[in-house]
């Protein structure tokens, strides 16, 4: 079970746009830590996608944006690929654990 | 260009040891924490524990708290994960990945390629 909650799967045609949300608690997100998200692609290491809950890193396109509200953080993809087809996955820091870092369970997104 | 190389495969048999490698190269590798991740086949990512390399504190997730051991060699650049005595569970795609900046709160880039650990009789 992991600390931070993801739906297991979203789906979305192409040109379309969808949302991931990662829900968390009083003690990881609601506490004001960050929220960041990697992008996996099948076969691949993950790869910074959002940092700082809204920032991207150079060279990832701006389909791509997160925002953070109380307990939860939402990354959103507009204008879908057949290229974004990918594992999501959320990332923050919870102050009840000794090793701080947590991770969502990770979405899987599939372009119709 | 910071990168981060991790070391090759490794076949094991049940109850032996195991250390395997991540070196950084292209920044100050003894200013920014670096940690291990766990992949096992068709899972989510699971965070293992980070150290910081210029003094060597590390951090444990509960779950991997003496289990794995986590170090770093900063003559040579290099963070290691470790297993004093490998089961067939550790069989898994173990990834290490840098702080992006100083920042302690900060997200984890860039990451190694992944290193896959198969333990099998």
């Amino acid at each position: 079970q992991s600390v931070l909650t993801q739906p297991p799967s979203v789906s979305g045609a192409p040109g379309q746009r969808v949302t991931i949300s990662c829900t968390g608690s009083s003690s990881n997100i609601g506490a004001g830590y960050d929220v960041h998200w990697y992008q996996q692609l099948p076969g691949t290491a993950p790869k910074l996608l959002i940092y700082g809950n809204s920032n991207r890193p150079s060279g990832v396109p701006d389909r791509f944006s997160g925002s953070k509200s109380g307990t939860s953080a939402s990354l959103a993809i507009t204008g879908l690929q057949a290229e974004d087809e990918a594992d999501y996955y959320c990332h923050s820091y919870d102050s009840s654990l000794s090793g701080y870092v947590v991770f969502g369970g990770g979405t899987k997104l599939t372009v119709l | 260009e910071v990168q981060l190389v991790q070391s090759g495969a490794e076949v094991k048999k049940p109850g032996e040891s195991l250390k395997i490698s991540c070196k950084g190269s292209g920044y100050s590798f003894t200013s920014y924490w670096i940690g291990w991740g766990r992949q096992m086949p068709g899972k989510g990512l699971e965070w293992m524990g980070i150290i910081y390399p210029g003094d060597s504190d590390t951090r444990y997730s509960p779950s991997f708290q003496g289990q794995v051991t986590i170090s770093a060699d900063k003559s040579i650049s290099t963070a290691y994960l470790q297993w004093s005595s490998l089961k067939a569970s550790d069989t898994a795609m173990y990834y290490c990945a840098r702080r992006r900046s100083y920042d302690f709160w900060s997200g984890f880039d860039p990451w190694g390629q992944g290193t896959l650990v198969t333990v099998s009789s």
